[in-house]
């Protein structure tokens, strides 16, 4: 059974700071999303991971993966209030195929002034 | 605009009476899915579709009903609600299709607040 793990579950910090949230997942899969979701959202896609080593960017947050480790990270950098919010990561469960999304618990971000 | 519409956006209903959510895409998309959000529980896939007519469960299937009988709907159906199924509800929909050379991945609706008393 696939199992998507992220870690931390909540982090808080100040705004300026560095930080990387963790994504581990236990079976191989060749696609690996992260969403950000805002209090009673919907969940907006922020990345698409297809391949090993692929790195994606897009502002202040950076995305990884590696398919070997199962491991993806995403990686906040000079935090900033607006990106405070929930972030999930998220497994395609059918290897090849799309259709069942497999989710981390989430992480949810709070930056301090 | 390229979306995912889902309505109601909210629901309030008691036990017992049949409802439906419905589910709407414009962009051609063969899968599509419903999943639900529980504080604690995180987001987990009830039913999804992988074309017209074929559908199969999730993880929590219990209580409800889907039917895929264009490729644009997915309607979630509650035969006899109860409060347990008061949740968030989200439907999304994808392609393994590549569009001008790019994978998009899953496009999700605005979400269903439902509330069961």
């Amino acid at each position: 059974e696939l199992k998507v793990e992220q870690n931390p579950l909540f982090l808080s910090m100040q705004e300026g700071k560095n930080y990387t949230i963790y994504c581990n997942y236990s079976t191989t899969s060749d696609r690996l999303y992260w969403y950000r979701q805002d209090p009673g959202k919907s969940l907006e896609s922020l990345f698409v991971l297809l391949s090993n080593g692929a790195v994606k960017q897009e502002g202040r947050l950076m995305a990884s993966l590696d398919t070997k480790a199962r491991l993806s990270t995403l990686h906040i950098t000079a935090a900033v209030h607006d990106l405070s919010a929930t972030y999930f990561c998220a497994v395609d469960g059918r290897s090849g195929n799309t259709g069942k999304l497999i989710f981390g618990q989430g992480t949810t971000l709070q930056v301090k002034p | 605009e390229a979306q995912v519409t889902q309505n109601p956006r909210y629901l309030i209903t008691v036990t017992g009476k049949k409802l439906t959510v419905t589910c709407s895409q414009n962009m051609n998309h063969e899968y599509m899915s419903w999943y639900r959000q529980d504080p604690g529980l995180g987001l987990r896939q009830i039913y999804y579709s992988m074309n017209v007519e074929v559908t199969d469960k999730g993880d929590v299937p219990e209580g409800y009903k889907v039917s895929r009988k264009e490729k644009r709907n997915f309607p979630l159906i509650l035969e006899s609600p109860s409060p347990n199924q008061t949740s968030l509800y989200f439907c999304a929909s994808s392609s393994r299709l590549l569009v001008q050379g790019r994978f998009y991945g899953y496009t999700f609706g605005s979400g269903t607040r439902l509330t069961v008393v």
